[in-house]
C-alpha cells in the first residue's frame, strides 16, 4: 500500500518568512495529493490539492508543487502570519471515476508562526 | 461553517456503556468516512460506506459497528470500549471522482 513520508515534524518561522514542508510517497498508482491543515481542537480543513496531471498550484500565499518522477510534493507558504500556525497533514491516494480516495496522510508537520 | 454534522461534540462513556456517534452531510456525496484521530497523529481511517454500503473495514475491532441507514447518515455505535479508544473521531464525505473528502468537526471521546 501506499507510505507517505512527511517532513519536518515541526517547524517554527518568524512572520513574514516563508515555510516549506515536503512529502514523498511510494505508491506510483497515486495521483491526487491533498494538504490539509488542523487548528487546535478543531477538524482537518482542505487548504489545496494538486493533481498528477499538474506541476504546481497556486492559491494567493500557498502553492504546491509535485514531482512525479521523483514521487514528491511539497507546500509553500509565503509571507507566513500568526493565523498560518496549525498542524499542516499531506496526504495521497489514487483517484479514479470508481475510487474513493483512501487517503493516506504524512504523519504532520506542526508549524509555530512567531510575530 | 461545515457541510458535515456530527453529534455529540463531546462524549464520555464507561467501559460498560453503549452509545452512538452520528454524522450527516446534505451534499448529495455517495461515499462516507470514519476516522480515528489521536493527538498529535494523522487520522486513521476505520471505514468506508460507498452507495450505503460497507466497502472498507480497516480491521477494526468489533466494539466498534458502523452504520449507514441513507445516503446522508452514517453511525457508529460503540459498546464495551476501552480507555485507549478515547480519541477524536471524525466523520467526512466525499462526492464521487476527483472531489476532495470534508470532514465534519469530530465528536471528541472519552471512555473512563
Amino acid at each position: 500500500g501506499e507510505n507517505v513520508e512527511q517532513h519536518p515534524s515541526t517547524l517554527s518561522v518568524q512572520e513574514g518568512d516563508s515555510a516549506v514542508i515536503k512529502c514523498t510517497y511510494s505508491d506510483s498508482a497515486s495521483n491526487y495529493f491533498p494538504w490539509y491543515k488542523q487548528e487546535l481542537g478543531k477538524r482537518p480543513q482542505l487548504i489545496i490539492d494538486i493533481r498528477s496531471n499538474v506541476g504546481e498550484k497556486k492559491d494567493q500565499r500557498i502553492a504546491v508543487t509535485l514531482n512525479k518522477t521523483a514521487k514528491h510534493f511539497s507546500l509553500h507558504i509565503t509571507e507566513t502570519q500568526p493565523e498560518d500556525s496549525a498542524v499542516y497533514f499531506c496526504a495521497a491516494s489514487p483517484l479514479t471515476t470508481d475510487s474513493w480516495g483512501k487517503l493516506q496522510f504524512g504523519a504532520g508537520t506542526q508549524v509555530v508562526v512567531t510575530p | 461553517d461545515t457541510e458535515v454534522t456530527q453529534t455529540p461534540k463531546h462524549l464520555v462513556m464507561g467501559m460498560t456503556n453503549k452509545k452512538s456517534l452520528k454524522c450527516e452531510q446534505h451534499m448529495g456525496h455517495r461515499a462516507m468516512y470514519w476516522y480515528k484521530q489521536k493527538a498529535k497523529k494523522p487520522p486513521e481511517l476505520m471505514f468506508v460506506y460507498s452507495y450505503e454500503k460497507l466497502s472498507i473495514n480497516e480491521s477494526v475491532p468489533s466494539r466498534f459497528s458502523p452504520e449507514c441507514p441513507n445516503s446522508s447518515l452514517l453511525n457508529l455505535h460503540l459498546h464495551a470500549l476501552q480507555p485507549e479508544d478515547s480519541a477524536l473521531y471524525l466523520c467526512a464525505s466525499k462526492g464521487q471522482g476527483g472531489s476532495p473528502l470534508h470532514f465534519g468537526n469530530g465528536t471528541r471521546l472519552t471512555v473512563t
